[in-house]
């Protein structure tokens, strides 16, 4: 059974780059029916879906983020990353990694991690 | 704003049944079948509910149904229980720029 891991540093200053990593289990980032997205969620807010990435390396971004977004895979250790740079306290949020399997669920997201705290303080 | 828009809040008794409404554009909601609905729990990841406009992933109540018309899909929950009370989220694909675009959320109250 597939299952997601958030990982990362924890607290953020303004400016800095934010980075996470979603280890992935029971299934292989090289598997070519997923997509490994990143969605956030800040405090008392709602779903805002920040990129995704296929086992080939293709990446769809948001619009509204897309110049300070890059998410990678690294087939060898089964991860996929997040770094979104020149973080502000708007950028305060619960980061979530999420898979979508187009054999499975087509287009929705079934499986995801649960959550890694980010936030952005000086 | 949020791209697809959400009646903030909806409530029914235990048994009875709800629809939640998730309207979008011709260019997303209206252009694809692939709208999907989220059910969030406080302090808990997402779970997939409906995906594909009316496609239940295994394991999901079959209380859980969704539909779409025109620009507007719907998420209806019958039987309510109280474990239904959530928060719930639609998204769907805007094709144009291959993105995923969110609901702003709905909070299902059982009363």
């Amino acid at each position: 059974q597939l299952q997601l891991q958030e990982s990362g540093p924890g607290p953020v200053k303004p400016s800095e780059t934010l980075s996470l990593t979603c280890t992935v289990s029971g299934g292989f980032t090289s598997s070519t029916n997923y997509y490994w997205g990143w969605i956030r969620q800040p405090p008392g807010k709602g779903l805002e879906w920040i990129g995704s990435i296929n086992y080939s390396g293709t990446t769809y971004y948001n619009p509204s983020l897309k110049s300070r977004v890059t998410i990678s895979v690294d087939t060898s250790k089964n991860q996929f990353s997040l770094k979104l740079s020149a973080v502000t306290a708007a950028d305060t949020a619960m980061y979530y990694c999420a898979s979508l399997d187009i054999l499975a669920t087509a287009h929705g997201m079934e499986v995801w991690g649960q959550g890694t705290t980010v936030t952005v303080s000086s | 704003q949020s791209a697809l828009t959400q009646p903030a809040s909806v409530s029914g008794p235990p048994g009875q049944s709800i629809t939640i409404s998730c309207t979008g554009t011709s260019s997303d909601v209206g252009s694809y079948n692939y709208v999907s609905w989220y059910q969030q729990h406080p302090g808990k990841a997402p779970k997939l509910m409906i995906y594909d406009v009316s496609n239940r992933p295994s394991g999901v109540s079959d209380r859980f149904s969704g539909s779409k018309s025109g620009n507007t899909a719907s998420l209806t929950i019958s039987g309510l229980q109280a474990e239904d009370e959530a928060d719930y989220y639609c998204s769907s694909y805007r094709i144009s720029t291959t993105v995923v675009i969110f609901g702003g959320g709905t909070k299902l109250t059982v009363l």
